[in-house]
C-alpha cells in the first residue's frame, strides 16, 4: 500500500514563528502536493511540485514557501506563522500520468496562537 | 472561476438508510471526477468517474456521473455506522495539475 506520512498530527504555534512541515511518500511519486482544510472551504490548493527541485504555486500560496530537494520528501515551510494559518494540512501525492488519484497523508492540524 | 459544489453540506440518518450525496462543478477542461472518503483524517480514494451514464460500484456505494448536466451523485444504501465521514467531490482538469475540490458533505450515520 502506499503510504504517505506526515511528521506531526497536531502542532501549537506562535505568532511569527517559522514553521516546518513535513511529508514523505514511499511510493516513488512524481506529484506532491500540499492542501489546507478548512470548515465549509473543502481543500485549497498551496503548493505542488512534479519533480526535484520544481514547484508550483497553487493557489493560495501567500504566506507558504516549500521545498523538495529530494523525491520522496516535501516540505511546507511558514516563514512567520499567523492566526490565520491555523488550518488542517494535507499532504497527498500521485504518479504524474493520466487520470492518477491522490493518496493522502493523515494531515497535520496546526494551531497558531 | 472553476467551482465544484457539494450538497448538503451535512446529513444524519439512521442505520439501514439509502442516501444519495451530490456534486455538481463548473470546470473549464475537465477531465475527470473523482470521489474521496475522509474518516478520520486521510481522504481515501472511492471513485474516478470520467464518462457518463457509466456506474461505477463497490460493495454498498455507487456513483455516476452526468456531463451534460455537470453533475455526479454518489448513493450509499443500507448505511452503517462506519459510512460516518466526509465524504469530497473533486474534479481534476486537463492542462496542469489542477484538482478542484468542494467543500464536502458530513454524513453521520446513527445505529
Amino acid at each position: 500500500d502506499v503510504k504517505v506520512t506526515q511528521s506531526s498530527r497536531y502542532l501549537v504555534k506562535r505568532t511569527g514563528e517559522k514553521v516546518f512541515l513535513e511529508c514523505v511518500q514511499d511510493m516513488d511519486h512524481e506529484n506532491m502536493f500540499w492542501y489546507r482544510q478548512d470548515p465549509g472551504l473543502g481543500l485549497r490548493l498551496i503548493y505542488f511540485s512534479y519533480d526535484v527541485k520544481m514547484k508550483e504555486k497553487g493557489d493560495i500560496p501567500e504566506g507558504y514557501s516549500v521545498s523538495r530537494e529530494k523525491k520522496e520528501r516535501f516540505s511546507l515551510i511558514l516563514e512567520s506563522a499567523s492566526t490565520n494559518q491555523t488550518s488542517m494540512y494535507l499532504c497527498a501525492s500521485s504518479f504524474n500520468s493520466p487520470n492518477e488519484k491522490l493518496f493522502f497523508g493523515s494531515g497535520t492540524q496546526l494551531s497558531v496562537l | 472561476e472553476d467551482k465544484v459544489v457539494q450538497s448538503p453540506l451535512s446529513l444524519v440518518v439512521h442505520e439501514g438508510d439509502t442516501v444519495t450525496l451530490n456534486c455538481s462543478y463548473e470546470v473549464t477542461n475537465f477531465r475527470s471526477l473523482l470521489w474521496y472518503k475522509q474518516e478520520k483524517k486521510a481522504p481515501t480514494f472511492l471513485f474516478m468517474l470520467t464518462s457518463s451514464g457509466i456506474e461505477k460500484k463497490s460493495g454498498r456505494l455507487s456513483s455516476i456521473l452526468d456531463k451534460k448536466e455537470l453533475f455526479s451523485i454518489l448513493n450509499i444504501t443500507a448505511t452503517q455506522t462506519g459510512d460516518s465521514a466526509i465524504y469530497l467531490c473533486a474534479v481534476e482538469a486537463y492542462g496542469g495539475f489542477k484538482t478542484i475540490f468542494g467543500a464536502g458533505t458530513r454524513l453521520f450515520v446513527k445505529a
